[in-house]
């Protein structure tokens, strides 16, 4: 069956940086798109970022651009959110998400891991 | 990149049916069919309920429905049942090549 482990959440001091790791299985990893998706504390979720099937496609909401990066290693079925000049409000649970059509986008998110919360503080 | 814009909350009884809107711009909503609904349990994955703007998948009951029209989206839950409460979210892609969720609905089954 589909599983997505996400790892790699911590707390983190303001303007450092940390990398999230989401372990997939179940499904062939490559052939699919794969979505970061984000909800802070009493708030509701927000997409971050989308990466293509084979990487060479990327993009992110304006709110992470230029600090968060997307990328993926399809030879250890993984998916990365790279952080970086992390703010307090980055704050959250990240979920990643696969998108479910095959070498193409459906722009939406048929399984989802359970998360993995990232704390900004001082 | 605003959210889309949703009720923060809506309520019904038991049997009775309700409807989550879910408003965009002829920037997101408006332009694509690509619109999709989430139940979400603190603590637990979102589930998917509804693509497409009306297609539900495999094991979705078919008390969800979806519909869109113009720059608004909606979703109906009929014979609502108290395992229906959570908190509902649409999403939609975009004309930037990103996707936009709305600000999520809480239903309270009274």
């Amino acid at each position: 069956q589909v599983q997505l482990v996400e790892s790699g959440g911590g707390v983190v001091q303001p303007g450092r940086s940390l990398r999230l790791s989401c372990a997939a299985s179940g499904f062939t990893f490559s052939n699919y798109a794969m979505h970061w998706v984000r909800q802070a504390p009493g708030k509701g979720l927000e997409w971050v970022a989308i990466i293509s099937y084979d990487g060479t496609n990327k993009y992110c909401a304006d709110s992470v651009r230029g600090r968060f990066s997307i990328s993926r290693d399809n030879s250890k079925n993984t998916l990365y959110l790279q952080m970086n000049s992390l703010r307090t409000e980055d704050t959250a649970v990240y979920f990643c998400a696969r998108d479910p059509r095959v070498y193409n986008s459906a722009y939406y998110f048929d399984y989802w891991g359970q998360g993995t919360l990232v704390t900004v503080s001082s | 990149q605003s959210a889309l814009t949703q009720p923060a909350s809506v309520s019904g009884s038991p049997g009775q049916s309700i409807t989550i809107s879910c408003t965009g711009t002829s920037s997101d909503v408006g332009n694509y069919n690509f619109v999709s609904w989430y139940q979400h349990h603190p603590g637990k994955a979102p589930k998917l309920l509804i693509y497409d703007v009306s297609n539900r998948p495999s094991g979705v009951s078919n008390r969800f429905s979806g519909s869109k029209s113009g720059n608004t989206a909606s979703l109906t839950i009929s014979g609502l049942q108290a395992e229906d409460e959570g908190d509902y979210y649409c999403t939609s892609y975009t004309t930037s090549s990103t996707l936009v969720f709305g600000g999520g609905t809480k239903l309270t089954v009274l």
